[in-house]
């Protein structure tokens, strides 16, 4: 079963500028997933990260907002882009994985997530 | 599309009592439903799927695709189950889509 690290654990950062997030697998996964968590809101699923290929983006987020790469199979990064308050939120890096109780099933694993502040 | 509701924000019981934890789920094909659970400062886990019909820390929840419903169950809670408690749904697109959570809340 996979174990994620997510850098930064947390920041604050000023409305329009950028921030990078990094996700690190300890072995090799083929789907690897960006969430965002609002204040008092459930997770939302921001894309899909493809190794060697562009991030697959739910309705509502845009490449330019979020920019992903995916450069090998144990790491990721999110940008957020010219940020806003609006952007305060949890981010979550995700990883299906064998599962740690089931030789049978798949498992998604989440990251400690990083929690952003934007003033 | 898929949905996920879970009606209660917050559920608050006492040590030993039976608990519940709602979730209706809204699908077109043949889902597969999960629980996740969160502890106090502790990543989100994986706490049990329907597919494999199992009880995890007491914890088990049914499919009922009738109601559309898989509500969490435990017949004696205790203070240690006492987290935010998620549910998901995953359809053909390998996707999960979360309700907003319920925080249970087992009191002494």
């Amino acid at each position: 079963s996979a174990v994620i690290s997510q850098k930064p654990s947390r920041d604050i950062c000023q409305r329009g500028t950028s921030l990078t997030i990094q996700c690190q697998v300890d072995s090799q996964v083929t789907m690897m997933f960006w969430y965002r968590q609002q204040p008092g809101q459930s997770l939302t699923l921001i894309a899909t990260a493809n190794q060697g290929s562009e991030a697959t983006y739910e309705s509502g987020f845009v490449i330019d907002k979020f920019p992903i790469s995916r450069p090998n199979l144990t790491f990721s990064t999110l940008t957020v882009s010219n940020m806003s308050p609006e952007d305060s939120s949890i981010y979550l890096c995700s990883v299906e994985d064998r599962s740690r109780t089931s030789g049978t099933y798949n498992e998604q694993f989440f990251g400690p997530g990083t929690r952003l502040t934007v003033l | 599309a898929q949905r996920v509701t879970q009606p209660e924000k917050l559920l608050s019981v006492f040590k030993g009592a039976p608990v519940e934890l709602k979730c209706n789920y809204s699908y077109s094909g043949s889902p597969e439903l999960f629980w996740y659970v969160q502890y106090s400062r502790q990543r989100l886990q994986l706490l049990l799927r329907h597919i494999s019909r199992e009880s995890i820390k007491g914890f088990t929840a049914d499919l009922n695709k009738g109601e559309t419903s898989f509500h969490l169950k435990k017949p004696f809670a205790q203070e240690e189950d006492s987290a935010m408690y998620y549910c998901a749904l995953r359809g053909s697109n390998y996707k999960l889509t979360f309700g907003k959570g319920t925080l249970l809340t087992v009191n002494p």
